[in-house]
């Protein structure tokens, strides 16, 4: 199994909801990863878990919330986000921090009404 | 700081050789990456090359690594139409998770 898997597809929310965006790999991989990316643009890192603990935060707002349960899970909690949030949420993994591959699921597409 | 700089669209003809080109700054990267993004999906890993080689080919992908000039290019031979795709190069550090990516070239095929 060579896949990242990320549900839901898709996502609309209010600024004043609360939702969940779940991401599972069963590569066996150590790293994991959310990326935020606007239309036309890179992805910008966003959060690395590695071994299941946070490694990295990259001055994400404390309305997005990560989570990593165990190995294979990567959640991203949400809440009170702006209109400005509004992007395409992907997840990646890879072997570990320092792995040189990293495979990417298909992403959210967030809308922040 | 890292630098790493694409075109950001090429066109060509279906059939014909596609080359897309990348330039870097910071030659003491480990790993250089193509990745391909097709509308509305996510990002798929199509080849990356060490960086003490300089060339690797993959079927209809050829990537060339010019250390010396630190460009990088990823030609796609017979090019399709299902080619048509954003197509980012990224850099690797030693030890390090993080991707520094290009802005993405648009590969556009004509008929």
């Amino acid at each position: 199994d060579t896949e990242v898997t990320q549900t839901p597809k898709h996502l609309v929310m209010g600024m004043t909801n609360k939702k969940s965006l779940k991401c599972e790999q069963h590569m066996g991989h150590r790293a994991m990863y959310w990326y935020k990316q606007k239309a036309k643009k890179p992805p910008e890192l966003m959060f690395v878990y590695s071994y299941e603990k946070l490694s990295i935060n990259e001055s994400v707002p404390s309305r997005f919330s990560p989570e990593c349960p165990n190995s294979s899970l990567l959640n991203l909690h949400l809440h009170a986000l702006q209109p400005e949030d509004s992007a395409l949420y992907l997840c990646a993994s890879s072997q570990d921090e320092g792995g040189n591959e990293q495979f990417f699921g298909p992403g959210t597409r967030l809308t922040v009404l | 700081g890292e630098d790493v700089e694409q075109s950001l669209f090429l066109s060509v003809r279906e059939g014909d050789s596609s080359v897309i080109n990348c330039t870097y700054t910071d030659s003491s990267s480990t790993y250089l990456y193509w990745y391909k993004q097709e509308p509305g999906a996510g990002l798929q890993l199509l080849t990356y090359i060490f960086s003490n080689m300089d060339m690797k080919q993959d079927q209809r992908l050829t990537v060339l690594l010019n250390k010396k000039d630190k460009h990088l290019s990823l030609r796609i031979a017979d090019t399709q139409t299902g080619d048509s795709a954003i197509y980012f190069c990224a850099e690797s550090f030693d030890s390090n998770y993080q991707l520094i990516w290009g802005a993405g070239t648009k590969l556009i095929i004509k008929p």
